[in-house]
């Protein structure tokens, strides 16, 4: 079964708007998730590693103040995207470790199409 | 920094055997992933080598060669249901390996 959620599954919104996605981890603690962000037909980009308690690291070229991430508990981390525009339009997936360690898979939630018009 | 390369896409008959490769550059990484990923859904671990050799889970085997720096994932026994987006994705060890670089991606499609 799954042993990480992803919620909204899909959200369409005017461009402007703040999108909240949450992402938790089901029956498990994470103190680490990953953010990642897909294109059609290409691959997965890590955008952000998210830290229960301290502020996430940010990969290079993703603005921090525009993509905002909260990891107020082991279980949650949020990603909002701030004053979306139609560029932002993308498949946003989170991922968990089941363990933290190097040699184990990560296990992904089911992703959220964002759709900015 | 990490880099990995995969064919872009594969075509397959349905009861086949495909091999996809993953060749890669890195300075150095934990192991070898492989996701498998559907059009609109997310990705789904398959399999994991840490150690060069062969790893089997069913229809699925995956092998890692650290000296040519080359793996592989093999399907056997085609589905159609295996007509999906498999990425190939390294833990590196500067990251203490709890971040993924994934491939670009190899495109299989499944004909009957």
């Amino acid at each position: 079964g799954a042993v990480v959620s992803q919620h909204p599954s899909w959200v369409i919104c005017k461009s402007g708007t703040s999108v909240k996605i949450e992402c938790r981890s089901l029956d498990f603690q994470a103190t680490t998730m990953f953010w990642y962000r897909q294109f059609p037909k290409q691959s997965l980009m890590l955008m952000a590693t998210s830290n229960e308690g301290s502020k996430a690291t940010y990969e290079q070229g993703v603005e921090k103040d525009k993509f905002l991430i909260n990891h107020a508990s082991l279980t949650l981390s949020t990603l909002t995207v701030t004053s979306a525009h139609p560029e932002d339009s993308s498949f946003y997936i989170c991922s968990a470790k089941y363990r933290e360690s190097g040699n184990q898979p990560q296990h992904f939630g089911d992703g959220t199409r964002l759709s900015i018009l | 920094g990490q880099s990995l390369e995969q064919p872009s896409e594969v075509t397959a008959v349905e009861g086949a055997i495909v091999q996809i490769n993953c060749t890669y550059q890195t300075s150095g990484f934990y192991g070898l992933s492989w996701y498998q990923q559907h059009d609109g859904g997310a990705p789904t671990f398959l399999s994991y080598n840490a150690l060069d050799g062969l790893e089997e889970t069913g229809r699925f085997s995956s092998f890692l060669s650290r000296s040519d720096s080359y793996g592989y994932l093999l399907l056997q026994e085609l589905q159609m249901k295996d007509s999906a987006s498999y990425f190939c994705a390294v833990s590196p060890l500067d990251n203490a390996g709890n971040m993924l670089t994934f491939g670009g991606g190899t495109r299989l499609m499944v004909k009957p």
